[in-house]
């Protein structure tokens, strides 16, 4: 089957760094996505990780290792808008007839604390 | 650029009654669209997904159905609601092959009484 399983609360101060971790069991997967959402909004796309390693979108980094069968969302200079909840989701491969869709975790709800 | 729309925003209907929700693409051709729900405080369920017109694909067995009458409009549909699918629906859509990047509309929050 599939999982991902995430930190359902992390609680953070205005300028700091938070790292929420993804760690998943699926039998093979494109990649690594990570999405946010503000309270009573809609998910908005964050990063995509295709390739072990780390990608960089200005004060967010995002973490794949395929063979830790985990990955993570760096969040850096924590500000108040930050507060959030923070999805990871895969794309498995050969997943019924919903071969490359995405499978949600339940998602982390930052709080960031002035 | 591109866009989703969705409507309405937010809807109260009783158990039993129908339901149609609607969301609609711009500024892309031939998208991925998808339905998801969302109970509170928890991650997103995917209902259904579509390729292609008429093309509906179907994730979880319910009471709901979708359709694709035209390549950027998807419709969500039920004939008798229930008090369980109350909760948050989004419709998204993505580009052909990049399903990983999936861009959501508004969103509808539903209470069904």
């Amino acid at each position: 089957g599939q999982s991902l399983e995430q930190p359902s609360e992390v609680t953070a101060v205005e300028g700091a760094i938070v790292q929420i971790n993804c760690t998943y069991q699926t039998s093979g997967f494109y990649g690594l996505s990570w999405y946010q959402q503000h309270d009573g909004g809609a998910p908005t796309f964050l990063s995509y990780n295709a390739l072990d390693g780390l990608e960089e979108t200005g004060r967010f980094s995002s973490f794949l290792s395929r063979s830790d069968s985990y990955g993570y969302l760096l969040l850096q200079e924590l500000q108040m808008k930050d507060s959030a909840s923070y999805f990871c989701a895969v794309r498995p491969k050969n997943y019924g007839g919903s071969q490359g869709n995405l499978i949600f975790g339940k998602g982390t709800k930052l709080s960031v604390k002035p | 650029s591109q866009t989703i729309h969705q409507w309405p925003a937010t809807l109260v209907q009783p158990v039993g009654s129908p339901l149609s929700l609607e969301c609609t693409v711009e500024g892309t051709s031939n998208p991925n669209l998808y339905w998801y729900r969302q109970a509170a405080g928890r991650g997103l369920q995917l209902l259904f997904y579509s390729v292609g017109i008429g093309q509906i694909s179907s994730e979880v067995p319910q009471n709901l159905s979708a359709s694709r009458p035209q390549d950027r409009q998807f419709i969500l549909s039920s004939k008798k609601l229930l008090l369980s699918d109350s909760g948050f629906y989004l419709c998204a859509f993505s580009g052909t092959g990049s399903s990983y990047e999936q861009y959501f509309g508004p969103g509808t929050r539903l209470t069904v009484t």
